[in-house]
């Protein structure tokens, strides 16, 4: 079976850095992805990751821990439309190509 | 041009109805999912087609089917319609990094 679990509430504050864990555990880890959901809306793709390490994008960086069934979102400057809920996601290949999701973390940022 | 599209985006009916909602994507994707997503926000894969072929049935009650006409489509039509179905119903598309379509929220009376 799959198990993902990551904080479900946030805060911070402007300009500050964030770290939002993760940590799964599936059958057979076929890639783990970080979506952004701002309320009322549909989630958007931030990163995907499937070797161990960090991938940098912008202001936001995701790190893979494989060995350790662990994932990092980090998000750096944060901004006011930063707040939204943050979904970690794991592909399990036994399962597709179908994303199996985290319940999401709401994140604040405040002024 | 929207990539992932879904019709409609409100749906208001009552207990034991049938009713569909509509998707379609127009990236070229040969892979689509419908994933529901509850109250409480949790997000949860329904179905997967890969050209119009199904691959993943979670446990999601016989009421719901998924229609493909073509590879750019992926309806999902709904039978006898209970409270527990009222939630928000994403369309999606995408092998790797997936597109979801706006969302369609279905209340049930």
């Amino acid at each position: 079976g799959q198990n993902i679990d990551q904080p479900t509430e946030m805060t911070a504050t402007e300009g500050a850095i964030v770290q939002i864990n993760c940590t799964y555990q599936t059958s057979g880890f076929n890639g783990l992805f970080w979506y952004q959901q701002h309320a009322g809306e549909a989630p958007t793709f931030l990163s995907y990751n499937v070797l161990d390490g960090l991938e940098e994008k912008g202001r936001f960086s995701s790190f893979l821990s494989r060995s350790k069934g662990y994932s990092y979102l980090l998000l750096k400057e944060l901004q006011m439309k930063d707040s939204a809920s943050y979904l970690c996601a794991v592909r399990d290949g036994q399962a597709g190509t179908a994303l199996i999701f985290g319940k999401g973390t709401t994140l604040s940022v405040s002024s | 041009d929207t990539a992932v599209s879904q019709t409609p985006k409100y749906l208001v009916t009552q207990m034991g109805n049938d009713k569909s909602i509509k998707c379609e994507q127009n990236l070229g994707h040969d892979t689509m999912y419908w994933y529901k997503q509850d109250s409480k926000k949790f997000l949860k894969i329904m179905f997967s087609y890969n050209n119009k072929e199904l691959i993943i049935n979670e446990t999601v009650p016989n009421r719901f089917s998924p229609k493909s006409p073509d590879k750019a489509h992926l309806n999902l039509h709904i039978n006898s319609l209970e409270l527990g179905d009222s939630a928000v119903y994403f369309c999606a598309s995408g092998a790797y990094e997936q597109y979801f379509g706006p969302g369609t929220r279905l209340t049930v009376t």
